[in-house]
């Protein structure tokens, strides 16, 4: 069956660390692939997305790349900011079962000054 | 002009009640679900309808009921609240199945 995997947090980091959150993925079809993120106290906004493999998505300093090869979807950024403490969620949605979104359990980054 | 908007954000009632948290989208889509996170930032999908057909019932208590009186709308009726009901439920929009989620604001539910 389909399913999502994506480190365990919570992850703290220093402003301007670099980040990687690990995601991977099993899937019985090309799925494509998402980011979400969650501020507090909000809903979960689409971050990026990456529909075939070796595709990069990339947004406000952020991005992955879809490697069918290891079937990930790592989520890095070069320099978090303080503004980056969220929940990101990496989602997967697959043609072969109608469609339907599988979502990771989320991993929690708070940045600190 | 917000995309999915659901009401109310906030609710605290007691166990045993009925209560209903309604969603509109206004982005045109056809396809709209219902998600609960619990306090462990789990997501957990409990209804889709496409086209106001229902396309997803998860395992979810026979005391969630959805509506969806139209595409734009979908509501969700809660019999007879419980303790463990507590948690934030997220109503979502796309179009089509497989394209990107649009989420609302969520509603947090608190039953005492």
């Amino acid at each position: 069956g389909n399913s999502v995997t994506q480190m365990e947090g919570p992850v703290t980091l220093s402003e301007e660390a670099f980040l990687t959150i690990n995601c991977t993925y099993t899937a019985t079809g090309y799925p494509s692939l998402f980011w979400y993120v969650q501020y507090p106290g909000e809903g979960l906004q689409l971050l990026l997305k990456a529909t075939k493999a070796d595709d990069k998505g990339s947004n406000k300093g952020f991005e992955a790349t879809y490697r069918k090869e290891t079937t990930s979807f790592h989520l890095e950024k070069g320099s978090v900011q303080v503004s980056d403490s969220a929940v990101y969620f990496c989602a997967l949605s697959d043609q072969n079962t109608g469609n339907q979104f599988y979502f990771g359990t989320g991993t929690s980054l708070t940045v600190i000054p | 002009d917000t995309a999915v908007s659901q009401t109310p954000k906030y609710l605290v009632t007691q166990m045993g009640n009925d209560k209903s948290i309604k969603c509109e989208q206004n982005l045109g889509h056809d396809t709209m679900y219902w998600y609960k996170q619990d306090s462990k930032k789990f997501l957990k999908i409990m209804f889709s309808y496409n086209n106001k057909e229902l396309i997803i019932n998860e395992t979810v208590p026979n005391r969630f009921s959805p509506k969806s009186p139209d595409k734009a709308h979908l509501n969700l009726h809660i019999n007879s609240l419980e303790l463990g009901d507590s948690a934030v439920y997220f109503c979502a929009s796309s179009l089509g199945t497989g394209n990107t989620i649009y989420f609302g604001e969520g509603s947090w539910l608190t039953v005492v």
